[in-house]
């Protein structure tokens, strides 16, 4: 059974910095492609980054660029984001997602999500 | 940036009620098209995939068509249990991107 779990959100205060983790099992970690999606309070759903089985290929939404981190552990089956310069609009449940194979296609199975909130 | 429309927004509908939520994309995306369903407080859910393919599991209710641009879900005979919001998904090129998502209620 797939199961992705996620970890290290909370309260941040404008221009802070946090980690996300997601605890992958289930299935072979280093064989998929991952996805980071968050969801805003109330809204939908916004795609933020992506990144190979092997970590070689990342993509990032422009929204995040140069501030968020996508990286992955295979060895111990861990998913990360690392997040500097937050912002209030980054305020939103912070969701990791396994893909279905390539770096773009659809995810199949995804985590509870982990709230991250920006504010002072 | 491939913009995906839903529509309608918000639907009420009374249980065994056939639903259809349609995605339109801003350009072709062929049948990378996905859709997925959230329920109040849960993570999204894998329905269908590549346009018309059923996900594991997924109750033979729901299905889904179309190509190119044009894209329908359709829920036959709703159940209390569909109570959900429904997105679209497309993989076709990034930045991948979600449409606003359908709210359908049980009356």
């Amino acid at each position: 059974e797939v199961q992705l779990l996620e970890s290290g959100g909370g309260l941040v205060q404008p221009g802070g910095s946090l980690r996300l983790s997601c605890a992958a099992s289930g299935f072979t970690f280093s064989s998929y492609a991952m996805n980071w999606v968050r969801q805003a309070p109330g809204k939908g759903l916004e795609w933020v980054s992506t990144i190979g089985g092997l970590g070689g290929s990342i993509y990032y939404a422009d929204s995040v660029k140069g501030r968020f981190t996508i990286s992955r552990d295979n060895p111990k089956n861990t998913l990360y984001l690392q997040m500097n310069s937050l912002r209030a609009e980054d305020t939103a449940v912070y969701y990791c997602a396994k893909l279905g194979g390539d770096l773009l296609t659809l995810a199949d199975y995804w985590g509870q999500g982990t709230p991250v909130t920006v504010s002072s | 940036e491939i913009v995906l429309t839903q529509s309608p927004d918000f639907q009420s509908v009374t249980p065994k009620e056939k639903v259809t939520i349609t995605c339109r994309a801003s350009q072709s995306i062929g049948s990378s098209l996905h859709w997925y369903q959230q329920k109040p407080d849960q993570s999204p859910k894998l329905l269908i995939k590549y346009a018309s393919q059923s996900f594991s599991g997924v109750p033979s209710r729901f299905s889904g068509s179309g190509s190119g641009t044009d894209f329908t879900l359709t829920i036959n005979s709703l159940e209390a249990e569909d109570a959900a919001t429904y997105y679209c998904h497309q993989s076709s090129s990034l930045p991948q991107t979600f449409g606003q998502g359908t709210k359908v209620e049980i009356k």
